[in-house]
């Protein structure tokens, strides 16, 4: 098993321009999130999804769009870069979110936006 | 903002002494997760404990919840140089759908 597969892994945007993450997960879980990690910040919640047509906001989602039309993609959009949007942006997804198991993560994309 | 805190920021430490991180969190819950991330790596879980326990262990690590204060600490014990790391702890929120993250401990094992 891949696990959740982010890419790219590094992305310079200019401000203005749009971009799509994208994250892919094998492992047939239902529920995916987005979030963005910031230093001093820890990790915040962008948007998340408990199924194939089904997305929510979470703490951070203005600039972002998501859909999720499989179960095993879920990729985030940014609609015009802003350099407030510079971050590491990690894509996790869990079976049921309580499990032992808990959230399976990627491994980021650290984007850069000048 | 929802984000709990973790309690220290920072901890260096000699191998073979105990680390001990803290977490408080704001809202109520169904589980506490702990996870781990190497610099520059996703994270890592580590392990989870449900609102209605009060301690698990798991290898050398253990973690106590309790929920009327809204705390859980992690302790690890017998820290390796390989320990080094961030460390956070995640409550389920919006229904267990996604993790609250606190900001994280950063622990410095040194040889």
């Amino acid at each position: 098993n891949a696990g959740v597969t982010q890419t790219p892994k590094f992305q310079v945007l200019k401000t203005g321009q749009s971009m799509t993450l994208q994250c892919a997960q094998d492992m047939n879980h239902e529920y995916m999130s987005w979030y963005r990690q910031d230093p001093g910040m820890g990790l915040r919640l962008i948007h998340y999804s408990v199924g194939a047509g089904i997305t929510d906001q979470g703490e951070v989602p203005n600039g972002y769009n998501v859909s999720r039309s499989t179960t095993e993609d879920f990729p985030l959009r940014l609609l015009s870069a802003a350099p407030s949007q510079t971050s590491v942006y990690f894509c996790a997804s869990s079976y049921n979110g309580g499990g032992d198991y808990g959230y399976t993560f990627g491994s980021g994309t650290r984007l850069t936006v000048v | 903002s929802q984000q709990g805190e973790e309690d220290p920021q920072a901890l260096s430490i000699q191998e073979g002494e105990n680390a001990t991180m803290n977490c408080s969190y704001k809202t109520s819950i169904n589980n506490l997760q702990w996870y781990r991330q190497n610099s520059g790596r996703g994270l890592v879980h580590l392990i989870l404990i449900r609102s209605n326990e009060r301690e698990k262990h798991s290898g050398r690590l253990r973690v106590t919840l309790d929920t009327s204060k809204k705390s859980s600490s992690l302790l690890i014990t017998a820290s390796r140089a390989a320990d080094t790391a961030s460390y956070f702890c995640a409550t389920d929120a919006w229904a267990g759908t996604a993790l609250i993250f606190g900001k994280g401990t950063t622990l410095s094992v040194s040889s």
